[in-house]
């Protein structure tokens, strides 16, 4: 049964970049699934951010697109999100995430359990 | 953007009571609907796909049912563990989530 676990730091400075990690556990990375990133700031509903196949092709919410980076590393069996030029607006739950598709059919299961990134000076 | 409206944001329920909430798309979205449960600490959980699909493991007393813009998710015996929110997603156009109905107990 696959698992999520995200990582990174919990505190980032306005202007700077956030980087957070998802190690995936119980399965491999390069299986035919998305691997996505999602957030919810504080009090408030889910955003999607971005996906990443094991492929390295990727798509992005295009509210984020200009400052989202998603990376895979399959030797790590792990993927990475890089937000940069972050503001005050970006503090979040930030979620990976598996997402599967059956023709334009798509959910996202299972999740990670999340990690709290704030940003303050 | 398809934007994805839940209803009501919150509800206060008894055990034992049915519950109903409604998602609204901006537009018509097919059956491309999902629905997920989240408890606090802990990330969502996928409970119903297409719509309908009740995911494996997932209690008969979850329903779904619904197309083109208006959904529902039926709790129809409401259960200590079902107090969590509840979110609706949908997948016909990128992919967007609705504001989350908490269910509360009465």
């Amino acid at each position: 049964q696959v698992q999520l676990q995200e990582s990174g730091p919990g505190l980032v400075k306005p202007s700077g970049t956030l980087s957070l990690t998802c190690a995936v556990s119980g399965g491999s990375i390069s299986s035919f699934n998305w691997w996505s990133w999602v957030r919810q700031p504080p009090g408030k509903g889910l955003e999607w951010i971005g996906e990443i196949f094991y492929t390295g092709s990727t798509n992005y919410n295009p509210s984020l697109k200009s400052r989202v980076t998603i990376s895979v590393d399959k030797s790590k069996n792990q993927f990475s999100l890089k937000l940069s030029s972050v503001t005050a607006a970006d503090t979040a739950l930030y979620y990976c995430a598996s997402k599967h598709t059956s023709g334009w059919y798509s959910w996202f299961d299972p999740w990670g359990q999340g990690t709290l990134v704030t940003v303050s000076s | 953007d398809i934007q994805m409206t839940q209803s009501p944001s919150s509800l206060s329920a008894s055990v034992g009571d049915r519950v109903t909430i409604t998602c609204r798309a901006s537009q018509s979205i097919s059956n491309y609907l999902n629905w997920y449960q989240q408890k606090p600490g802990k990330g969502p959980k996928l409970l119903i796909s297409a719509a309908s699909s009740l995911q494996s493991g997932v209690p008969s007393r979850f329903s779904g049912s619904g197309s083109g813009t208006d959904f529902t998710l039926t709790i129809s015996s409401l259960q200590p563990e079902d107090f969590a929110t509840y979110y609706c997603q949908q997948s016909y156009t990128s992919l967007t989530f609705g504001g989350g109905t908490k269910v509360e107990i009465k």
